[in-house]
């Protein structure tokens, strides 16, 4: 069974654009959550889909959004970037069996760098 | 406020004996705990997991045990080989308390294996 991919693996925009990244979750995955991964603040929670409805969300500000597609498949998009996105986004995918979410599987990471 | 911490950002083994990775919440919720062992530039990688009904859970040279009365975890690898030289981290979840989708990773702790 194909891993969590994320496309694309590396990045680079500068301030004041915007970034749209692509997660595509295990086949039979219903669950995608992102994170975002800083040297300062380690691995820190973005928002998580399930069947593409947003059921939870870290504490990040209104630039960060993302969406599920009915194939499970998801976005994250970024705007307005400043210096301080740059970081590796992770996406990852988990099975979700009677309303409890299984292990989550991680994507090896879109390298954003913001210049 | 860390709600999972590892406080040893580093730890340096001997080919061949035991790595004993620590790691404690302070968020009495939680109630589902993971291990995952990253490489650079690469997406954290599934280790082994545990939910609070058990105290111990065993996937061959890794074993994570569970002391919820002094809210404390540990990874350890037995025998320890050079190829698990990379960045562990813990991670929590209140799996059936609502907080679906969202981890809370402590910072990592590097372990390096000699030859």
């Amino acid at each position: 069974k194909a891993g969590v991919t994320q496309t694309p693996r590396y990045l680079i925009k500068t301030r004041g654009q915007q970034v749209t990244l692509s997660c595509s979750p295990i086949s039979g995955h219903r669950s995608v959550s992102w994170y975002q991964q800083t040297p300062g603040q380690g691995l820190q929670f973005l928002f998580e889909y399930f069947s593409e409805t947003q059921r939870n969300k870290g504490n990040f500000p209104g630039r960060f959004s993302g969406r599920q597609f009915s194939n499970s498949r998801s976005e994250m998009n970024v705007s307005t970037l400043e210096l301080g996105d740059s970081a590796l986004y992770l996406c990852a995918s988990s099975l979700v069996a009677g309303g409890v979410l299984e292990t989550q599987y991680f994507g090896p990471g879109t390298r954003l760098l913001v210049l | 406020d860390q709600q999972v911490k590892q406080n040893s950002p580093s730890l340096s083994v001997q080919e061949g004996r035991i790595s004993i990775l620590n790691c404690d919440y302070t968020n009495s919720m939680f109630d589902y705990f993971l291990w995952y062992k990253k490489y650079p530039a690469e997406g954290p990688t599934f280790l082994i997991s545990i939910s609070s009904i058990k105290d111990k859970n065993e996937d061959g040279r890794f074993t994570v045990f569970l002391n919820k009365s002094a809210k404390h975890l540990s990874l350890h690898i037995v025998p320890s080989q050079p190829g698990d030289s990379a960045v562990y981290f813990c991670a929590a979840s209140g799996r059936y308390g609502g907080s679906q989708g969202n981890l809370i990773f402590g910072k990592g702790t590097k372990l390096s294996v000699k030859p």
